[in-house]
């Protein structure tokens, strides 16, 4: 079964670069929408954005002019970048599988929590 | 953008029924899919396309959705059911995934 493992940093400096990898398992990354999800602390959900195996992305608007997602087929991993970070980027981030004939997000990995903090 | 607006709470007893509301403009119109989140984990989904469940998820768990409410029901309500639940919708105007403001789930 697929699984998803997210890795990166724990703790960023403010006004620098987050970058966090998802390892998928168990599967191929192809023929798959591969997204981001945010959560901070006593939070809710946070649509980041995603990459389809073909390399194009969609991101959420209020996030977009920070934030570049890809992918490695050759490593089956998908990658987070997200520029110019403040403590409101603080949460636990979630990488996960969207289902695009439903639109909704089925598998997830464990997520990972990122302090911003100088 | 698009908005989902669900209570912040609901209690219910044991054995009793928990229903979960997700308000939203037209929201009939658009597919919905819940997801449970215990403390300490990532969410899970739950119900998808409105009344839908993932295979391993009880009958227990259902959703409908009309007009400007989508609901998720939980029957038989157990302890372990106890969680954060969220709605989310695909907004195809924008393009965007959207997140309902999330509701907690206390069993008495």
């Amino acid at each position: 079964q697929v699984q998803l493992q997210e890795s990166g940093p724990g703790l960023v400096k403010p006004s620098e670069t987050l970058s966090l990898t998802c390892t998928v398992s168990g599967g191929s990354i192809s023929s798959h929408y591969w997204t981001w999800i945010r959560q901070p602390p006593g939070g809710g959900l946070e649509w980041i954005g995603h990459v389809y195996y073909s390399g194009s992305t969609n991101y959420n608007p209020s996030l977009k002019s920070r934030v570049t997602i890809s992918l490695d087929s050759s490593k089956n991993q998908v990658s987070l970048r997200l520029s110019s970070v403040s403590a409101a980027d603080t949460a636990v981030y979630y990488c996960a599988r969207l289902e695009l004939g439903i639109r909704a997000f089925e598998i997830w990995g464990q997520g990972t929590m990122v302090t911003v903090s100088s | 953008s698009y908005v989902l607006t669900q209570p912040p709470s609901v209690s219910v007893a044991p054995g009793q029924t928990a229903t979960i509301t997700c308000a939203g403009n037209n929201i009939g119109r658009k597919s919905v899919h819940w997801y449970q989140q215990k403390p300490g984990q990532a969410p899970v989904l739950v119900v998808y396309d409105d009344t839908d469940r993932p295979s391993g998820i009880p009958e227990r768990f259902s959703g409908s959705n009309a007009g400007s409410t989508a609901t998720l029901t939980i029957s038989r309500v157990e302890a372990g059911d106890e969680a954060d639940y969220y709605c989310q919708v695909w907004d195809s105007r924008s393009d965007l995934y959207v997140f309902g403001t999330g509701a907690k789930v206390t069993v008495l």
